[in-house]
């Protein structure tokens, strides 16, 4: 069965770095979010993208992020300047818009980023 | 997007069915209701979704009143992989963001 893989599965940081935390969607999907979870808190949707351009956005997604897909396979997320409160397991998710209406995400295992 | 409330917790026995109630009083005819499910430290995993009839698939079915103000998630034999964070979402339309609030923990005790 297709899945969505995310790479690393943990990354620690340095405040004030730049992390690339990097995502595989399934292979035929066009829709693509970044989510994160702050330990023991909600999921919080962060951004989706489609057809290579943002189309919605959190409060939470300010400057400091930026999302990409450089080659029609990775999605990326990118946090330029990280802090503390930067910490918390990302999800990536991928979806397949068909014939009708089916907004089934298939979420990625996550990467727990850790910001010293 | 409508809001949901869902019990904080809930338990059943192992074998057992797990009726995991949610409301969603201010949906909107347009709106669907899905479920989702986050075993512990995975992305969450969709479940079923539907818009007013009942729905069956081989995780659950989901029952919606006939107002569709409220839903609820079968688990026809609960087992211990079970357990997990239930959340139930409404969403407009195709591609939209998904909005979790803090769902029902659900126990399956052996």
């Amino acid at each position: 069965e297709p899945e969505v893989t995310q790479t690393p599965s943990h990354q620690v940081t340095q405040m004030g770095q730049e992390v690339i935390l990097r995502c595989v969607p399934i292979s035929n999907h066009l829709y693509f979010y970044w989510y994160r979870q702050i330990l023991g808190q909600k999921v919080e949707f962060l951004v989706s993208f489609y057809n290579n351009e943002i189309s919605e956005k959190s409060e939470i997604f300010d400057d400091q992020f930026s999302v990409e897909r450089p080659d029609g396979s990775n999605f990326t997320l990118k946090i330029r300047s990280t802090k503390l409160e930067d910490s918390a397991m990302y999800f990536c998710a991928s979806y397949y818009r068909g014939r009708g209406f089916h907004n089934e995400q298939f979420f990625g295992p996550g990467t727990r980023l850790t910001v010293l | 997007d409508a809001k949901t409330t869902q019990p904080t917790s809930m338990d059943c026995a192992e074998g057992r069915a797990a009726n995991l109630p949610c409301n969603h009083s201010t949906i909107s005819g347009n709106e669907y209701v899905y479920w989702y499910r986050q075993i512990h430290s995975q992305g969450p995993q969709y479940i079923i979704h539907g818009l007013k009839n009942n729905e069956t698939n081989e995780m659950a079915s989901l029952i919606i009143t006939e107002d569709r103000k409220s839903s609820t998630l079968i688990l026809p034999h609960a087992t211990l992989r079970d357990t997990a964070v239930y959340y139930c979402i409404v969403i407009e339309s195709s591609g939209d963001k998904l909005t979790f609030g803090t769902g029902t923990r659900l126990a399956v005790r052996p």
